[in-house]
């Protein structure tokens, strides 16, 4: 099975400051990755899909990056609505696998 | 608008049995894979199994294989997954997905692109 692993698993940071976080897969997936913005109490949210590819209807400060084991999103000045956690989410042969979540908070 | 709305959550004692329904609204249902993810309290999230526009093709994860059954009524629009043999560790969130499939040189990319407010099972004595 892979495993899909993020870093950090929590991270501090101020409205305006630039975001990137790490996702890493245990063997290659090409472009299969998403990723997914959940907030408490709520259903996850598509942001990216096929590694790089910006959902329609999600804000461009959203990017993502990355082929073969590692992947990165970037966001590019933090809002306050981005307040959340964020999954990476690999797709292989009709299984699914997520990361552990990065979770982002206030500074 | 796409809509995903699950219900049939509830308290279990373990060994019980429960079925989940998803009813779904604003798209062509049978046209679409469907997927099952679940999320642990406090926890990260788990996909769960996954079933063809047709119903014809299931998968599962290997944590719910041979306990769990995903099934889909395109008549009714709504997917289903009936849970038995419960676990404590079962307990989470349910939510329902609808995938999206990207055609590649040699194969299927699918995701998820709307997901539903999830309903609670909770496996408990």
């Amino acid at each position: 099975d892979i495993q899909m692993t993020q870093s950090p698993s929590t991270l501090s940071a101020s409205v305006g400051d630039r975001v990137t976080i790490t996702c890493r897969a245990s063997q290659s997936i090409s472009s299969w990755l998403a990723w997914y913005q959940q907030k408490p109490g709520k259903a996850p949210k598509l942001l990216i899909y096929k590694a790089s590819s910006l959902e329609s209807g999600v804000p461009s400060r959203f990017s993502g990056s990355g082929s073969g084991t590692e992947f990165t999103l970037t966001i590019s000045s933090l809002q306050p609505d981005d307040f959340a956690t964020y999954y990476c989410q690999q797709y292989n042969s009709y299984t699914w696998t997520f990361g552990q979540g990065t979770k982002v908070e206030i500074k | 608008e796409v809509q995903l709305v699950e219900s049939g959550g509830g308290l279990v004692q373990p060994g019980g049995s429960l079925r989940l329904s998803c009813a779904a609204s604003g798209f062509t249902f049978s046209s679409y894979a469907m997927s099952w993810v679940r999320q642990a309290p406090g926890k990260g999230l788990e996909w769960v199994s996954a079933i063809s526009g047709s119903g014809g093709s299931t998968y599962y994860a290997d944590s719910v294989k041979g306990r769990f059954t995903i099934s889909r009524d395109n008549s009714k629009n709504t997917l289903y997954l009936q849970m038995n043999s419960l676990r404590a560790e079962d307990t989470a969130v349910y939510y329902c997905a609808k995938a999206v499939s990207l055609r590649y040189s040699s194969g299927w990319y699918y995701y998820f692109d709307y997901w539903g407010q999830g309903t609670l099972v909770t496996v408990s004595s």
